[in-house]
């Protein structure tokens, strides 16, 4: 079972350029996140989609936007990528209604410079 | 925003030691859950807890919910070398659907 699938693994942007993360998971489940995760620090979430159709900001959201494009799929944007933006995104899906059994995608490392 | 504090930050143990690990907050929580994280990949849920004082076991490891509802444990007996890497726990406030706090995590090394 592929899971929760992340493109790409790496990637290197110039400041100002955009690009778009892909996530897709094959379980079935109705939530999906997006969350960074920095050196030292725990991961946080930057916005979220309880079910299809629907999204809404996480604790960090400035920068970025997000797009549910079916049950499987929810993307993450950066319209003009930053230096701090450079973090290891993870994408999940959730088992439950509440959203508190999350499975992870391998995530992607992202460099702005 | 909360936080959760994580600690130990990291440690260093031989093979075959007990490992004990916590997270606390000011905030009362309704889940508790303690995820391990090996390099290069996501987080993976080793353990959640939802009644204080609830105590949850998955094979070597134990967790418990703090009666306060402010704090959790993390308990690895009898480590091996594939303990090896980083342990969140995370927690979900009262009526906080989809959006868990994270600790900063606790980094196992095991000694050679």
């Amino acid at each position: 079972n592929a899971g929760v699938t992340q493109t790409p693994k790496f990637q290197v942007l110039k400041t100002g350029q955009s690009m778009t993360l892909q996530c897709a998971q094959d379980m079935n489940h109705n939530s999906m996140y997006w969350y960074r995760q920095d050196p030292g620090m725990g991961l946080r979430l930057i916005y979220y989609s309880a079910s299809e159709g629907t999204t809404d900001k996480g604790e960090v959201p400035n920068g970025y936007n997000v797009s549910r494009l079916n049950k499987r799929e929810f993307s993450l944007r950066l319209e003009s990528a930053a230096p701090s933006q450079t973090s290891v995104y993870f994408c999940a899906s959730s088992a439950t209604g509440t959203g508190e059994k999350l499975f992870f995608g391998s995530g992607t490392q992202l460099s702005v410079l | 925003g909360q936080q959760l504090n994580q600690s130990p930050q990291s440690m260093f143990i031989q093979e075959g030691e007990d490992v004990s690990m916590n997270c606390t907050s000011s905030s009362i929580f309704n889940t508790w859950l303690w995820y391990k994280q090996d390099p290069g990949e996501g987080p993976v849920l080793l353990i959640a807890l939802y009644k204080a004082g609830e105590l949850t076991s998955n094979g070597r490891l134990t967790a418990q919910f703090g009666i306060t509802r402010k704090d959790s444990f993390l308990n690895i007996s009898a480590s091996i070398p594939s303990d090896v890497g980083i342990y969140f726990c995370a927690g979900q406030l009262q009526g906080s659907n989809y959006q868990l706090i994270w600790g900063a995590g606790t980094k196992l090394i095991i000694k050679p």
